[in-house]
């Protein structure tokens, strides 16, 4: 079983649609990025969270450490949000190791 | 643009060699990361280097080693390449070791 698990895999939404991603983990952590990859392959990280949540424009993250999960929202979503969605766990190793989830692509039609 | 770059963009090099990637880090940001993105193992974390000392070690195969400089610039040796290190090699920066800035990527070809 991977330590990191995220759904959906692929999300194709209409324009103006709320969006959720889910994101569980297995192990401890201390904290938790939610990353973005966009068809070029760049990275953006959007969040780092370490407990409750954070908004940033129609972005919205939320962590709750003790169940181990994490969701991202995106709301009024627009094609420009269409990426790939990766969330990285940091665990509370005594090192800085990520460990990273597979991914949801979304797609988001006009 | 995140501020780190990253050269070179594409590297297409041959089986056995050696190849080096280099990372200049945001202006003032002590951390650096690198991370492994390929087709079938997905993002994986190579190593961290924090004002030029080794912080922490994942995924990171003997054959590839890395280093901080003075100046705080990176670079990820890879030898002994094979097919299978063909991937999308990024650097990351951070100024606190929260918050990532990730640079544009070296796409690695192994032929």
């Amino acid at each position: 079983k991977n330590e990191v698990e995220q759904s959906p895999q692929n999300l194709t939404a209409q324009e103006g649609e709320f969006i959720t991603i889910n994101c569980s983990y297995s192990v401890g952590i201390s904290a938790l990025h939610w990353l973005q990859q966009h068809p070029g392959g760049g990275i953006v990280s959007l969040f780092m969270l370490s407990s409750g949540k954070k908004k940033h424009g129609r972005l919205i993250a939320t962590i709750n450490i003790q169940e181990k999960h994490s969701s991202l929202h995106i709301t009024a979503s627009h094609p420009r949000d269409s990426a790939v969605y990766i969330c990285a766990p940091k665990p509370t190793s005594g090192t800085y190791k990520y460990i990273f989830g597979t991914g949801t692509r979304l797609k988001v039609l006009a | 643009d995140s501020g780190v770059t990253q050269t070179p963009k594409h590297l297409i090099t041959a089986t056995g060699q050696r190849v080096t990637l280099r990372c200049s880090p945001r202006s003032g940001d002590l951390s650096v990361y690198w991370y492994q993105q390929s087709l079938d193992q997905g993002l994986q974390f190579l190593i961290q280097y924090y004002n030029g000392e080794e912080r922490a070690k994942g995924n990171i195969l003997e054959r590839f080693s890395a280093q901080q400089f003075p100046d705080l610039h990176s670079e990820l040796n890879l030898s002994s390449l094979e097919l299978g290190d063909s991937a999308l090699y990024f650097c990351a920066s951070s100024p606190n070791e929260g918050d990532q800035f990730f640079g544009p990527g070296t796409r690695l070809t192994v032929l």
